[in-house]
């Protein structure tokens, strides 16, 4: 079953600080990866796409790496802002879905100053 | 406006009625799709749009579930006949064109909190 993990579900960081956020899939065949930052009460948005080629893509502070190896990818947020408190979600593409994406569950980020 | 708009923000109904939610999508975008996502969850796919051709229904969950956007933009979903377990937040995504080749990102709403009591 194609499935996508997050790491860690929540995570409290103070305002500067930088953190790491990760996510292992299962999808198979693989397209694309991405990575979406959701505001409480709002729609996802996009930060980054990757294809299997790629295995880094910045985005200002955000950064995402990506092993098709291991099937795994983080997003990395230096210099972190309070604006940055969210749910960051990882989105696989699985070619022989066609349109489908496996979203994972997300990871919580509060910021705290 | 320039985003995808969803409505209502949040809708309350009583078990057993029936719901619709509408999308607009940005003007021009051939892709769309249905998420739906519970509290503390990701988004799961419900549905997809090209034009006005529904390609993929496989993640409604049960035929209580109808979709349509029958003019290739506005898309409505529509549910009859709540039960307490449709309580979630629908999500409405819109993109230029998506094909598994893509890369273009997806352009959501801010969604419908829809509550049945």
């Amino acid at each position: 079953k194609n499935q996508v993990e997050q790491s860690p579900q929540s995570l409290i960081i103070l305002e500067g600080k930088n953190c790491t956020l990760q996510c292992n899939y299962t999808v198979s065949p693989f397209s694309n990866l991405r990575w979406y930052k959701q505001d409480t009460g709002r729609g996802p948005v996009s930060l980054t796409i990757m294809t299997f080629s790629e295995n880094t893509k910045s985005n200002g502070r955000y950064t995402a790496t990506l092993d098709a190896d291991t099937k795994q990818s983080s997003l990395h947020i230096t210099a972190s802002q309070l604006s940055d408190s969210a749910s960051y979600i990882c989105v696989v593409s699985a070619s022989n879905y066609g349109q489908n994406f496996v979203f994972g569950p997300g990871t919580r980020l509060s910021v705290l100053p | 406006g320039a985003g995808v708009s969803q409505s209502p923000r949040y809708k309350v109904a009583k078990r057993g009625q029936d719901v619709a939610l509408r999308c607009d999508p940005i003007s021009g975008h051939v892709s769309l799709f249905w998420y739906q996502q519970a509290l503390g969850q990701g988004p799961e796919f419900l549905t997809y749009f090209q034009n006005e051709a529904q390609l993929d229904k496989s993640g409604l969950p049960s035929d209580r579930f109808f979709a349509e956007r029958p003019e290739g933009s506005v898309s409505t979903l529509k549910i009859q006949r709540t039960q307490q377990e449709d309580s979630a937040v629908y999500l409405c995504a819109s993109s230029f064109y998506l094909d598994i080749y893509s890369n273009q990102p997806q352009h959501f709403g801010d969604g419908t909190r829809l509550s049945i009591l």
